[in-house]
């Protein structure tokens, strides 16, 4: 199926830990997003990637690093995670930045 | 600073009933704006795309209307179903995607 895929899907650890959260597209696009969902269910981007290169960096703590090893791949590495880190992430892709954005299913990340 | 908002916040209604949900958005400068449906517990399913220059787009049931200059769309839903129960999502792109609150959605038989 060609769609935008996140692993994993939940996510429960505790305070201070680092963990990571990978999202994959086959869908041909050069541009990749990391988006937060928090706890009222408003949506917000954090990070934007076009052709592996940083383009959008919202004001996310540095904790908060995404890394793109190619235009299909990015991942979202957060340290020292903290309580008011969960939240659900959502990953999306799009042709550039001004085209139709297809979103993944959603990593629930739960810190306690 | 780009807002958006989205109007009612929840919204029941029975089943057959045509409906309208509403976006509206502080600056009128925009390249796009899309709709999105969020089911419980899963992603966003993108819906229309209307181009800045476009003044509406239809796929099946749904009608999507774009108004840039006075900062509004509608989203236009025929012969609502159950199974169009979901929270609609409006967002603007201006040099990234900017979501409103949300239209949560029942459609009861």
């Amino acid at each position: 199926d060609t769609a935008v895929s996140q692993t994993p899907k939940y996510l429960v650890t505790q305070m201070g830990n680092d963990k990571s959260i990978k999202c994959e597209q086959n869908l041909g696009h050069d541009t990749m997003y990391w988006y937060k969902q928090d706890s009222k269910k408003f949506l917000k981007i954090m990070f934007s990637y076009n052709n592996k290169e940083l383009i959008i960096n919202e004001t996310v703590p540095n904790r908060f690093s995404p890394k793109s090893p190619d235009k299909a791949h990015l991942n979202l590495h957060i340290n020292s995670l903290e309580l008011g880190d969960s939240a659900v992430y959502f990953c999306a892709s799009s042709k550039q930045g001004r085209n139709e954005q297809y979103f993944g299913p959603g990593t629930r990340l739960t810190v306690t | 600073k780009q807002e958006v908002t989205q109007i009612p916040a929840a919204l029941s209604v029975p089943e057959g009933e045509n409906l309208v949900l509403n976006c509206s958005f502080t600056d009128s400068a925009i390249y796009n704006l899309q709709w999105f449906r969020q089911d419980p517990g899963k992603g966003l399913t993108s819906l229309l795309l209307i181009q800045s220059s476009q003044r509406e787009q239809t796929s099946g049931r749904l009608n999507a209307s774009l108004d840039k200059s006075s900062g509004r769309s509608t989203l236009y839903i025929a012969a609502s179903q159950p199974g169009d129960s979901a929270t609609y999502l409006c967002a603007v792109y201006t040099d990234k995607l900017i979501f409103g609150t949300g239209t949560r959605l029942q459609v009861f038989p």
